[in-house]
């Protein structure tokens, strides 16, 4: 398994702002992933965050909006940029956990609140 | 495109009735899929996966190519069941894909 954490829980922010959210993983892993869950629906991946490259992100989402950093094997950040009350929502990161076919875990998530 | 679907946004029962959560699936490939479970004020956890074809708190799940399903079963709800159940599909990549979930409400 893996544990995963999330900083901050939850944010209450002001449309224009920035919001960054930390992900840490209790063991290291090569990839990780962030997902948005917005309200009454169900997880969309973001992007795919990979230690040592360029985040690969899904159709839909650009860097620009949501650049993510992944300095090393255990941590990855997602910010969230020029927020709007349409990014108001929960994002959750995930990582698989050890052992070759390991499904994903997931943090507790973020919930975040545009105004 | 790979999707999940889960078509009940709501399945309301009685305690000690059966449970059937409906999960359909198109892949293209060899499908690996999860049931995922999220309780009140609780993370999202792993439920089962269909590859360990095991049963866990009373519930199952077997995989119909031939249907393209993954219903998660119960002979027996308790209301301790309640919660979101999510249908997933993992892509290359180790992705996974979603289906848009199913409240379970369990009633005394």
């Amino acid at each position: 398994s893996a544990v995963i954490s999330q900083k901050p829980s939850r944010d209450i922010c002001q449309r224009g702002t920035s919001l960054t959210i930390q992900c840490q993983v209790d063991s290291q892993v090569t990839m990780m992933f962030w997902y948005r869950q917005q309200p009454g629906q169900s997880l969309t991946l973001i992007a795919t965050a990979n230690q040592g490259s360029e985040a690969t992100y899904e159709s839909g989402f650009v860097i620009d909006k949501f650049p993510i950093s992944r300095p090393n094997l255990t941590f990855s950040t997602l910010t969230v940029s020029n927020m709007s009350p349409e990014d108001s929502s929960i994002y959750l990161c995930s990582a698989p956990g050890q052992g070759l076919g390991e499904t994903q875990y997931f943090g507790p998530g973020t919930r975040l609140l545009v105004l | 495109a790979q999707r999940v679907t889960q078509p009940e946004k709501l399945l309301s029962v009685f305690k000690g009735a059966p449970v059937e959560l409906k999960c359909n699936y198109s892949y293209s490939g060899s499908p690996e899929l999860f049931w995922y479970v999220q309780y009140s004020r609780q993370r999202l956890q792993l439920l089962l996966r269909h590859i360990s074809r095991e049963s866990i708190k009373g519930f199952t799940a077997d995989l119909n190519k031939g249907e393209t399903s993954f219903h998660l079963k119960k002979p027996f709800a308790q209301e301790e069941d309640s919660a979101m159940y999510y249908c997933a599909l993992r892509e290359y990549g180790n992705k996974l894909v979603f289906g848009a979930g199913t409240i379970l409400r369990v009633k005394s």
